[in-house]
């Protein structure tokens, strides 16, 4: 079982807005990071330190964090946002690194 | 434009050693801030850290994998590799190596990821 927990799926229409979530312990100290896979690709990096985007990555996706619970938002969700996210950090012991369970974002 | 690219045989059999190489262009697997992993990703499941290991040799595992677990960096050749001994079919996955940017102990994230190869354990 992971430390860190997402809800399976999550669906949104098309121009909305959506909040994936992640949860555990380990974000009380340890920053999360989001990664973005579409089906038969590796991961990419969409938000990191919380809140920051790498270059090339779209403004509609913002990260925050608050208590011991990540959140990536999609602000205005296109259909190429369709996607499964993985979210990432430490675990609670601080010495190793855990993913969440991943949450299927269908944009409907 | 750093780029990691994974080799090795696409099936293994069970109780053998799945062995893999990842070939890092474009940089050098050389930096103080820079952890080279191994994830993998079964089919139709989530991702999973195997391990990460700095090119001074330093290494951390995942504790359940930690017993047939070997990961090593050769800076000569810019390559890490991933040694899985005694493997079932419960390691036939995706195996992806990537590189960690350690920025502070609370802050870091993999940047960068290889393609993924598909490793199959099978007789």
């Amino acid at each position: 079982s992971s430390e860190l927990t997402q809800d399976p799926a999550v669906s949104v229409a098309l121009g909305q807005t959506v909040r994936i979530t992640c949860q555990g312990d380990s974000l009380r100290t340890y920053y999360a990071s989001w990664y973005q896979q579409k089906p038969g690709q590796a991961p990419i990096l969409v938000i990191y330190a919380k809140d920051k985007r790498p270059s090339g990555i779209p403004d509609r996706f913002s990260g925050s964090s608050s208590g011991n619970t990540a959140s990536l938002t999609v602000t205005g969700a296109q259909a190429e946002d369709e996607a499964e996210y993985h979210c990432n950090s430490r675990d609670s012991s601080g010495n190793y690194l855990v993913f969440g369970g991943g949450t299927k974002l269908t944009v409907l | 434009q750093l780029q990691l690219q994974e080799s090795g045989p696409g099936l293994v059999k069970p109780s053998e050693t799945l062995s893999l190489t990842c070939t890092v262009s474009g940089g050098s697997t050389i930096g103080s801030s820079y952890y080279w992993a191994w994830i993998r990703q079964p089919p139709g499941k989530g991702l999973e850290w195997i391990g990460s290991i700095h090119y001074t040799g330093s290494t951390y595992y995942n504790p359940s994998l930690k017993s047939r677990v070997t990961i090593s960096v050769d800076t000569s050749k810019n390559q890490f590799s991933l040694r899985l001994s005694s493997v079932t079919a419960a390691d036939t996955a995706v195996y992806y190596c990537a590189r960690r940017i350690v920025v502070t102990a609370t802050n870091n994230y993999f940047d960068i990821w290889g393609q993924g190869t598909l490793v199959t354990v099978s007789s």
